[in-house]
C-alpha cells in the first residue's frame, strides 16, 4: 500500500528555471512532510520540511507547498542548478511516530546547462 | 558528511547465510532507524530504537533483527539470507521529538547471491 507518491519519475529542466516536484499522499493521519534529496552511492540528505499546520516553508531556493485538503505537496527549486541533480523523495511522518517516514519512489532531476 | 556512520559498506555474501550491519548515529542521538531501499520496494521503514528499546516497527522480516547498544550503536542482523534480501541498508539518527532533522548514513550494499 503506496501511502506516499511520485508520480513523475523523471524531470529534466534547464539551467536557471524552476523545477517542481510534486507528491500526493493517501493517508490523512500524516502531518508532517520532509524532502530529501540522494546522490548515487550516497545516503538521502534532508532539504526542507513542513508541518500540517502551514501552508508553505521556504529556505533558500527551496519552497515546499502544502495543499491539505488536496493531499498534495511540492517542492520548488528556484533557480535550478546543476548541482541539483539528484534523486528527489518525498517523504510524510505523523509527529506521535517520528522517524516512521513514508518515503515515495523518487523523481530523477536532470538539470541540464 | 551526516555524522551516521554505517559499515560494511559492501557486502557479497550467499543464501542461507546471516549478516551484521553496524551503525553508529550522530553524536547525541538517542534514536536509530534503519531502512531497506530495494528496486521494487523503494525506501522502507524497518525498525527504530530509542536509547536501547525498540520504538516502532515496520516491514521488517522475521528473519531480522535489530539491537541498539549502550553505547547507542545498532546493529542490524540478518539471517537465512535469501536472494530478494539483497538492498541498501540504511541507518539513520535523530532527536527523538517530532519536527527534527533525521540523517541518514551512507547506507550497506547488501548482495546476496
Amino acid at each position: 500500500d503506496q501511502q506516499v507518491k511520485q508520480n513523475s519519475p523523471s524531470l529534466s529542466v534547464q539551467e536557471g528555471r524552476i523545477s517542481i516536484l510534486n507528491c500526493d499522499y493517501t493517508n490523512s493521519m500524516f502531518d508532517y512532510f520532509l524532502w530529501y534529496k540522494k546522490y548515487p552511492a550516497e545516503g538521502p540528505t534532508f532539504l526542507i520540511s513542513i508541518s500540517s499546520i502551514k501552508d508553505k516553508n521556504e529556505d533558500g531556493r527551496f519552497t515546499v507547498f502544502l495543499n491539505k485538503s488536496a493531499k498534495h505537496l511540492s517542492l520548488h527549486i528556484v533557480p535550478s542548478q546543476p548541482g541539483d541533480s539528484a534523486v528527489y523523495f518525498c517523504a510524510a511522518s505523523r509527529t506521535d511516530s517520528w522517524g516512521k517516514l513514508q518515503f515515495g519512489a523518487g523523481t530523477q532531476v536532470v538539470v541540464t546547462p | 558528511d551526516s555524522g551516521v556512520t554505517q559499515t560494511p559498506k559492501h557486502l557479497i555474501t550467499a543464501t542461507g547465510q546471516r549478516v551484521t550491519l553496524r551503525c553508529s548515529p550522530r553524536s547525541g542521538d538517542l534514536s536509530v532507524y534503519w531502512y531497506q531501499q530495494s528496486l521494487d520496494q523503494g525506501l522502507q521503514f524497518l525498525i527504530q530504537y530509542y536509547n536501547g528499546e525498540e520504538r516502532a516497527k515496520g516491514n521488517i522480516l522475521e528473519r531480522f533483527s535489530a539491537q541498539q547498544f549502550p553505547d547507542l550503536h545498532s546493529e542490524l542482523n540478518l539471517s537465512s539470507l535469501e536472494l530478494g534480501d539483497s538492498a541498501l541498508y540504511f541507518c539513520a539518527s535523530s532527536v527523538v521529538a517530532a519536527g527534527n532533522t533525521i540523517y541518514f548514513g551512507e547506507g550497506s550494499w547488501l548482495t546476496v547471491v
